[in-house]
């Protein structure tokens, strides 16, 4: 089980956001994974093994974290990151789960 | 560009079977990728259903409780999903997506299809 914390956080463009996404059980950094999605459209891959950045995604975007934590953090916050960010693990069974979710706004 | 493409009914019937289509674009489905199913509710947030490789081998996830298929037609190059006995709770906007078998992430999806189980 992923869990993501907090569940809303409230920031104003320029600050920094950090994310965070605790496993039940140790994660292989490998797969992790965070996703963007905003209202209306598909979620967006962000960063696969924990701390690699998407093609197109820049560097404000940062993934760290190892075992069963793991952290987002998007520094100079834009008008365009206000979305929901999921955290995703390939494991054991079920496969693929993802967190509940963070909403940024 | 990778693109994928969901098509298939908006509407179920209670205990009918939810039946959609992905076609794939800008990549061949025959590429050592799994292709996966994925659903989003409200309530129960991201769910993988499943995934296939263009070999045909299948894994799904368990707690859907029910004969999931997912098949493969590689000479339209494009996957499928049926799900059976459907209910309420299977209302959810349905995805497609490519998982990078490198890493077993999700770095294409479909722009997604609402599916709604009503009578």
């Amino acid at each position: 089980v992923l869990t993501q914390s907090p569940g809303t956080l409230s920031l104003s463009p320029g600050d920094t956001a950090s994310l965070s996404c605790r496993a039940s059980q140790a994660v292989d950094s490998t797969y992790l994974a965070w996703y963007q999605q905003k209202p209306g459209q598909a979620p967006r891959l962000l960063i696969y093994g924990a701390s690699s950045r998407a093609a197109g995604i820049p560097d404000r975007f940062v993934g760290s974290g190892s075992g069963t934590d793991f952290t987002l953090t998007i520094n100079k916050l834009e008008p365009g990151d206000f979305a929901v960010y999921y955290c995703q693990q390939f494991g054991n069974s079920p496969a693929y789960t993802f967190g509940q979710g963070t909403r940024l706004e | 560009q990778v693109q994928l493409q969901e098509s298939g009914p908006g509407l179920v019937k209670p205990s009918g079977t939810l039946s959609l289509t992905c076609a794939v674009s800008g990549a061949s489905i025959r590429t050592g990728n799994w292709w996966s199913w994925v659903r989003q509710t409200p309530g129960k947030g991201l769910e993988w259903i499943g995934e296939i490789f263009y070999s045909g081998k299948t894994n799904y996830n368990p707690s859907l409780k029910r004969p999931v298929t997912i098949s493969i037609d590689k000479s339209r190059n494009e996957f499928s999903l049926s799900l059976p006995s459907v209910t309420a709770a299977d209302t959810a906007v349905y995805y497609c997506a490519r998982i990078n078998g490198r890493g077993y992430y999700f770095d294409f999806w479909g722009q997604g299809s609402l599916v709604t189980v009503s009578s």
